[in-house]
């Protein structure tokens, strides 16, 4: 059974700070895909890494996959309220998307 | 730009009770899939239909049943409900399978 690891599982932090989800297995994937949740909503795609070492930007959020393709993060700068929200690591290897049990993020102001 | 449509929002069942779960995406996609969420587990695959025609089994799919009705309508059935299946429920669906997967807005299904 693949499993994907999430740390930490909740975090609170002051608006400004920096911080790291990090997203492991012992599996290799073909692809990892990060996705961000707000309450009363299903998840949302941030972006899909497909390449081992590969790195990803979107404004703020830097994602990377391990260059085995087994572990991924996402790096937050500056992190503002409303980066709020529980992100979710799923990687995918036969078509069907494993998902990662979420990191829940409460930016304070 | 509705995406991919859930119903309904919010149901309570009494244990023992059967219900449909609703999906319709109209985004000419093939592939639909159905996931529930439970805290601190993140969201676990229940069934899936690759192509229209096809079902298959997830990680969890003890106790539910699956319609794939067309290429749009892909329906989530629960027999005769228990407890353990109080959760969220999403409907998902991609263009092809292990394509970009894009969500419903959940049903919340409570079991007393």
């Amino acid at each position: 059974t693949q499993l994907l690891e999430q740390s930490p599982q909740f975090l609170s932090i002051q608006e400004g700070e920096n911080l790291t989800v990090y997203c492991n297995s012992s599996s290799v994937f073909s692809s990892l895909q990060w996705y961000r949740q707000e309450p009363g909503e299903g998840p949302v795609l941030l972006v899909t890494v497909v390449t081992g070492g590969e790195v990803k930007k979107l404004k703020r959020l830097t994602f990377q996959f391990g260059d085995a393709r087994k572990d991924s993060s996402l790096h937050i700068t500056a992190a503002q309220p409303g980066d709020t929200g529980l992100y979710l690591c799923a990687g995918s290897n036969t078509g069907k998307l494993i998902f990662g049990q979420g990191t829940t993020l409460q930016v304070k102001p | 730009n509705a995406g991919v449509t859930q119903t309904p929002k919010f149901q309570v069942l009494k244990t023992g009770q059967s219900m449909t779960l609703q999906c319709a995406q109209d985004m000419n996609h093939n592939s639909m899939y159905w996931y529930r969420q439970d805290p601190g587990m993140g969201l676990r695959l229940i069934y899936y239909s690759a192509s229209e025609g096809t079902t298959d089994k997830g990680e969890v799919p003890n106790g539910y049943n699956v319609s794939r009705l067309n290429k749009r309508e892909f329906s989530l059935r629960l027999e005769s409900a228990a407890p353990s299946q109080t959760s969220v429920y999403f409907c998902a669906s991609s263009r092809g399978f292990g394509n970009t997967i894009y969500f419903g807005e959940g049903s919340w299904l409570t079991v007393v």
